[in-house]
């Protein structure tokens, strides 16, 4: 088992639609929790943060469930400049600076 | 500031060749990283440094050495290059952990795309 899980996509939805993507992980003592954002061919962007009580950045809301040891992302009114691909990332537990990165999550918005 | 910079942009080797890619990064960040990224698969961690002068085994180390002479550079060498090493490679650095449980961003160069032929 990976030991951080998503579900590849993609997810084609259109303009103005809610969309939201599970992770799930494998090791409960995981501490640090992350939604990077990767457009094609460029390098992985942190897109936010993922707290426990679950915090919103805009259109963007990220939640934690450490009792299922799954991560949530929610974009809401999804715009064209949305279409990337979305990584979850935890970290190592035996070490908190290294990442573990999820092989993401492709997201197409179309018009 | 430019943040994190690798240079080469693109790579076309032939087996056995070696080669070295450099990253650097103006953010006096104490850590540093080298990933490839292949399709279908997160990011794995080949070398990472937490220092000047100190690196260490990542994920997949095999076929990889790396040196951090200073803090602001992480070279990653490829002594005899194979087929399987044809990926993208990322450089990422970070600050120095505050908390022994959290993990502080990680921001990213914009990749190296190497082909072996």
């Amino acid at each position: 088992r990976k030991e951080v899980e998503q579900d590849p996509g993609p997810f084609n939805v259109p303009e103005g639609a809610t969309v939201a993507f599970n992770c799930t992980y494998s090791n409960s003592a995981s501490q640090s929790f992350f939604w990077y954002r990767q457009d094609c061919r460029k390098e992985p962007k942190l897109l936010m943060s993922v707290y426990s009580s679950g915090n919103e950045d805009g259109r963007f809301t990220a939640q934690l469930n450490r009792a299922s040891q799954y991560i949530s992302l929610l974009i809401r009114d999804s715009k064209l400049s949305d279409s990337a691909t979305y990584l979850c990332v935890v970290n190592r537990v035996d070490s908190s600076y290294k990442l573990i990165f999820g092989s993401g999550t492709r997201l197409l918005v179309r018009p | 500031n430019a943040g994190v910079t690798q240079t080469p942009k693109f790579r076309v080797l032939k087996t056995g060749q070696s080669m070295t890619l450099l990253c650097a990064q103006d953010m006096n960040h104490e850590y540093m990283y080298w990933y490839r990224q292949d399709p279908g698969m997160g990011l794995r961690l080949i070398h990472y440094s937490v220092g000047e002068g100190t690196t260490a085994k990542g994920e997949v180390p095999d076929g990889y050495n790396v040196s951090r002479l200073k803090k602001q550079n992480f070279l990653l060498g490829l002594e005899s290059a194979a087929p399987s090493q044809t990926s993208v490679y990322f450089c990422a650095s970070s600050t120095r952990m505050g908390s022994p449980t959290f993990s502080e961003t990680q921001y990213f160069g914009p990749g190296t795309r190497l082909l072996v032929l």
